[in-house]
């Protein structure tokens, strides 16, 4: 059964510093792996989707990486911004014939200090 | 584009009544759909996966008569939380696929059973 850690489980920095969120799981047949965001209250906002063949993804301040071999990948957010205070949470995706679900990490709080 | 939409997004009822909540692909057609459920300050748990024009199936520990879920059509998918009860109250989460892609989420369904 997969399972998804993700450390810290919060987080608080000053305006400007570099985020590093980490997220680890255990079974490495994974199909993808997706970051969201999620307001407290709200919905899910996917920032970026990383499938199994590759390493990494960018999006703006946002960048995050796979190593599928070691199970892990880190999501880092570059010179934050109070507007980026929320809860991160990374989502596993196993193979297609299981359907494409979703296992959850239970995610990290992060708080941005202006 | 890929967008979910959850009806209602806050209910209020009386412990035993039964709610419906819809959840609505809109510009895609889904051939399945996902229904998870989040307890306060805690992750995304899934409930169960549910294809268009067949029975859902469900995780383990989640019963199947007391969370009917029903999906019609390509873009609509039904979960109703029968015979409610106060520790049913939680925050329920759809998400939609187009054939084993990325799920697209909904903004949520608040409810609050007293």
């Amino acid at each position: 059964k997969q399972e998804v850690t993700q450390i810290p489980a919060a987080l608080s920095v000053p305006e400007g510093e570099n985020l590093v969120l980490n997220c680890s799981f255990t079974d490495s047949a994974i199909y993808n792996l997706q970051w969201f965001r999620q307001d407290p209250g709200k919905g899910l906002t996917s920032l970026l989707l990383i499938q199994s063949s590759q390493r990494e993804q960018t999006s703006g301040r946002l960048n995050a990486s796979l190593d599928k071999s070691s199970g892990r990948s880190t999501l880092y957010i570059a010179a934050s911004q109070p507007g980026d205070s929320a809860t991160y949470l990374c989502a596993v995706g196993m193979i297609k014939a299981a359907g494409n679900k979703l296992t959850f990490g239970g995610g990290t709080r992060v708080l941005v200090k202006p | 584009g890929a967008v979910v939409s959850q009806h209602p997004s806050r209910v209020i009822c009386k412990s035993g009544t039964s709610v419906k909540i819809e959840c609505r692909s809109l510009d895609f057609q889904a051939t399945t759909m996902f229904w998870y459920r989040q307890f306060p300050k805690q992750s995304l748990m899934l409930m169960a996966t549910s294809n268009e024009g067949s029975k859902a199936t469900y995780e383990q520990g989640v019963e199947k008569d007391k969370f009917l879920i029903n999906h019609a059509s390509l873009t609509l998918s039904t979960l109703t939380v029968t015979s409610a009860h106060p520790e049913d109250s939680s925050f329920y989460i759809c998400s939609a696929t187009p054939l084993w892609e990325t799920q697209y989420f909904g903004p949520g369904t608040r409810l609050l059973v007293l």
